[in-house]
């Protein structure tokens, strides 16, 4: 049964460190999304990508955060330096090609900087 | 930047009861419709995906139709159960992929 795999599973920081969360996408999947839980907000997109190649970023603050897809088979998301306002769950998100399909979400990081 | 509205925000019901919420898009640059069923702790799963309008998408007790000229969508639950308990997400997306969601509607179920 294919899953979007995602680690870590949970993370606790102090305010100041670096954060890299990885995302092993669905294999064959070539759209790959990062989404950030608060309460305030639902689900807000901060990222994606298509065949490796960011589309949009425009969710996601550009002075602390950063995403890649180092290969097919993996995206990070790195916060440098964390604050304790990104604590939060972040859910990557992989799909055959965006659009009408369906995207399949991994379980989630929560982060959590104090 | 599309906006999408969900309501209710929450919603309690007793087990065999029927209920429906509803899920709001601008109909313009309007593309697919998803909806998501997301469990306490852990992560959103697909329901449905939409595109025509009249669309109507059916998995057991659960439905969803789409109007995509007057812009909504409602989800249909027939006969609730306590497991049917979750967050409903509803995602559009207009000419660009990426899928802008609600708040969600939190459903509770009980006996």
């Amino acid at each position: 049964d294919a899953r979007v795999t995602q680690t870590p599973r949970d993370k606790v920081t102090e305010m100041g460190q670096e954060v890299t969360m990885r995302c092993q996408p669905i294999l064959g999947h070539n759209t790959v999304f990062w989404y950030r839980q608060t309460m305030m907000q639902g689900l807000e997109l901060l990222a994606y990508f298509r065949n490796r190649a960011p589309l949009d970023d425009s969710g996601m603050p550009k002075d602390r955060f950063s995403a890649e897809m180092p290969d097919a088979t993996l995206a990070t998301l790195k916060i440098q330096p964390s604050e304790p306002r990104d604590s939060a769950v972040y859910f990557c998100a992989s799909g055959p090609s965006g659009g009408t399909d369906t995207q399949y979400f991994g379980p989630g990081t929560r982060l959590t900087v104090l | 930047i599309l906006n999408v509205e969900q309501s209710p925000q929450s919603l309690h019901v007793q087990e065999g009861d029927s209920t429906n919420f509803t899920c709001s898009f601008p109909s313009s640059n309007f593309y697919a419709l998803h909806w998501y069923r997301w469990e306490t702790a852990k992560s959103p799963e697909a329901l449905f995906v939409m595109t025509l309008n009249g669309d109507e998408k059916k998995k057991g007790r659960i439905s969803a139709t789409l109007n995509t000229k007057e812009g909504y969508s409602y989800l249909y639950i027939k006969g609730s159960q306590p497991e049917d308990s979750a967050t409903y997400l509803c995602a559009c997306t207009g000419t660009a992929s990426k899928l802008t969601f609600g708040t969600g509607t939190r459903l509770q179920v009980t006996l």
